[in-house]
C-alpha cells in the first residue's frame, strides 16, 4: 500500500510568488493533516480535514494560507503572496478513524522543502 | 493547552552506547496519546510507538524501548547499543482525545537531534 505522498519535495520561489503544495493521503483515510516546521523548530499543527470538510484550521497562520480537499481525496495547500518566514518544511499526515475524535495514528508523507528568496 | 518539551536539542554518542532521549508532556486531558517519530537524514517522519493515557506499561521493540511515566508525565525513549544508523530527529508527540473540534491533531516538541559516531 502506497504511503503520504507529497509534491514538490523542494520547492524554490521568490518573495511574492505563489506556491501550491500538494498531498495525496493513504488510501481511504478519512483525516488529512497539514503540518509546518520552520527553521528547525517544532512540527506546528496548521490545519485538520475530515474528508472533505476543515475539522479544525486553527493552525493556519494568516489568510495567505489556503487549504482544499475537493473531493475528500488530495489536498492543496496554496500560499499566495509567499513572504520570508513562510520558508520551511511542510508535512501532510492522513490518518484512518471513523471516529473522528483523536489518538489515532498519523502517517506522514516526506514534506515538501519550501524555501522563500 | 497541551506542550511537549525534549529539552535535550542535540545528543552525540559513540556507536554501541545506550541513550535516553526525554520526554516531559503537559495536558489537561485524561485521555490523549503519545507518540515518537524518526526523521532520518531523508527528511521523511517515521512512526516509532503510539502509547494511550491508560496503558503505563513499558515497551520493548528490538534495541527501542519506551518509559511511560504518568506520575512525572514523562515518555521516554532509550535505545540500546546504538548504531550509526539510529542518527536522525526524534520528535515525540502528544494528541488529546475528545469530541471537540481541536481533538486529533497532534503537538510535537522541538525535536532532538541525536548522532551516533562510528
Amino acid at each position: 500500500e502506497a504511503g503520504v505522498t507529497q509534491f514538490p519535495s523542494h520547492s524554490v520561489i521568490e518573495k511574492g510568488q505563489t506556491v501550491t503544495l500538494r498531498c495525496d493521503p493513504i488510501s481511504g483515510h478519512d483525516n488529512l493533516y497539514w503540518y509546518r516546521r520552520v527553521m528547525g523548530k517544532e512540527i506546528k499543527f496548521l490545519l485538520h480535514f475530515v474528508k472533505e470538510s476543515k475539522q479544525d484550521e486553527s493552525g493556519m497562520p494568516n489568510n495567505r494560507f489556503l487549504a482544499e480537499r475537493t473531493g475528500g481525496t488530495y489536498s492543496t495547500l496554496k500560499v499566495q503572496p509567499a513572504e520570508l518566514e513562510d520558508s520551511g518544511v511542510y508535512f501532510c499526515a492522513s490518518s484512518s478513524s471513523d471516529r473522528y475524535y483523536g489518538g489515532e495514528t498519523q502517517y506522514f508523507g516526506p514534506g515538501t522543502r519550501l524555501l522563500v528568496l | 493547552a497541551q506542550k511537549v518539551t525534549q529539552a535535550q536539542t542535540e545528543i552525540s554518542v559513540v556507536e554501541k552506547e545506550d541513550v535516553t532521549l526525554d520526554c516531559v508532556y503537559e495536558t489537561r486531558d485524561t485521555t490523549y496519546y503519545l507518540f515518537w517519530y524518526k526523521q532520518p537524514p531523508s527528511g521523511e517522519l517515521v512512526f516509532l510507538i503510539r502509547r494511550n493515557s491508560f496503558d503505563e506499561q513499558n515497551e520493548i521493540s528490538g534495541r527501542y524501548s519506551w518509559n511511560f511515566q504518568k506520575s512525572t508525565s514523562s515518555f521516554n525513549f532509550t535505545i540500546t547499543a546504538s548504531q550509526v544508523v539510529d542518527s536522525a530527529v526524534y520528535f515525540c508527540a502528544l494528541s488529546e482525545e475528545g469530541y471537540n473540534t481541536n481533538a486529533g491533531k497532534s503537538t510535537f516538541g522541538d525535536g532532538t537531534t541525536l548522532t551516533v559516531k562510528p
